[in-house]
C-alpha cells in the first residue's frame, strides 16, 4: 500500500515560474513531512520539512503548504532556476524519534531556461 | 558539512554470491538507516537503528540480509546469497535527532 503519493510524476516549467509539487498521505499518525531533493547519481538531500502542527513552512524560494484535514501538502518553488532541475521526494514519518520515513515515488522537475 | 560515506560506490556481483556494503555515518549520530532505491524510483525502508540496536525491519529486509557494526563505527549491510531482485542502489543515512536523516551517495549494486 502506497502510504505517500505524489503528483505530478514529472513537471516542466520555465525559468522564473513557480513549480508546484503535490503530495498526499494515508496515515493519520504521520506528523513530520520532509521534502528531499535528489540529483542523478547522488543521494537525496533534505530540502525543507514541516510538522503537522503547522500549515506553512517557508525557506527562501521553497514553501510547504500543509492541509492536515485533507492529508495533503504541496511544495512551491518560486522563481524556478535550471539548477532546481531534480527529482523531489515527499516523505512522511510518524511520532516516535527515529521512525522510518515513508517516501513517495518522486516528481521529476525540469526547469527550462 | 558532515557527510555519510558509502563504500563502494558501485558493486557488480554474480547471483548467489555474498556482498557487503559499507557505510560510515556521521560520528555523533545515533540513528541509522538503510534504504533501497530501484531505478531512481522511491526509497524503500529496510532497517533502522538507535544506538547500535535495531529498531524496526521492513518486509523487504529478507532473511538473506544482515546488518552489523563490526567495530562500533561503520555499519555493514550484508546480502547472502544475492538474488537478481537485489539489484538497486542502497542508501544509508544517519541522524542525530531521529529526524531528517542525512543520506550518503549510495552504493549501486548490480547482481548478474
Amino acid at each position: 500500500q502506497q502510504q505517500v503519493r505524489q503528483s505530478p510524476q514529472s513537471l516542466t516549467v520555465w525559468e522564473g515560474e513557480t513549480a508546484i509539487l503535490n503530495c498526499s498521505y494515508e496515515n493519520s499518525a504521520f506528523d513530520y513531512f520532509p521534502w528531499y531533493q535528489q540529483f542523478p547519481g547522488e543521494g537525496p538531500a533534505l530540502l525543507i520539512a514541516i510538522r503537522s502542527v503547522s500549515d506553512k513552512k517557508e525557506d527562501g524560494r521553497f514553501t510547504i503548504f500543509f492541509n492536515k484535514r485533507e492529508k495533503k501538502l504541496s511544495l512551491h518553488i518560486t522563481d524556478s532556476q535550471p539548477g532546481d532541475s531534480a527529482t523531489y521526494f515527499c516523505a512522511a514519518s510518524g511520532q516516535g524519534t527515529g521512525s522510518k520515513l515513508s517516501f513517495g515515488k518522486g516528481a521529476k522537475l525540469t526547469v527550462s531556461p | 558539512g558532515p557527510k555519510v560515506l558509502q563504500i563502494p560506490s558501485h558493486q557488480i556481483i554474480d547471483m548467489g554470491q555474498m556482498v557487503t556494503l559499507n557505510c560510515d555515518p556521521v560520528s555523533n549520530h545515533l540513528y541509522f538507516y538503510w534504504y533501497k532505491q530501484i531505478l531512481g524510483q522511491q526509497m524503500e525502508f529496510l532497517v533502522n537503528f538507535y544506538n547500535g540496536k535495531v529498531m524496526e525491519k521492513s518486509k523487504l529486509f529478507k532473511d538473506q540480509f544482515s546488518v552489523e557494526r563490526p567495530d562500533g563505527s561503520y555499519f555493514t549491510l550484508k546480502i547472502q546469497p544475492t538474488a537478481l531482485e537485489d539489484s538497486a542502489v542502497y542508501f544509508c543515512a544517519s541522524s542525530s535527532t531521529g529526524e531528517a536523516p542525512l543520506f550518503g551517495e549510495g552504493t549501486r549494486l548490480s547482481v548478474l
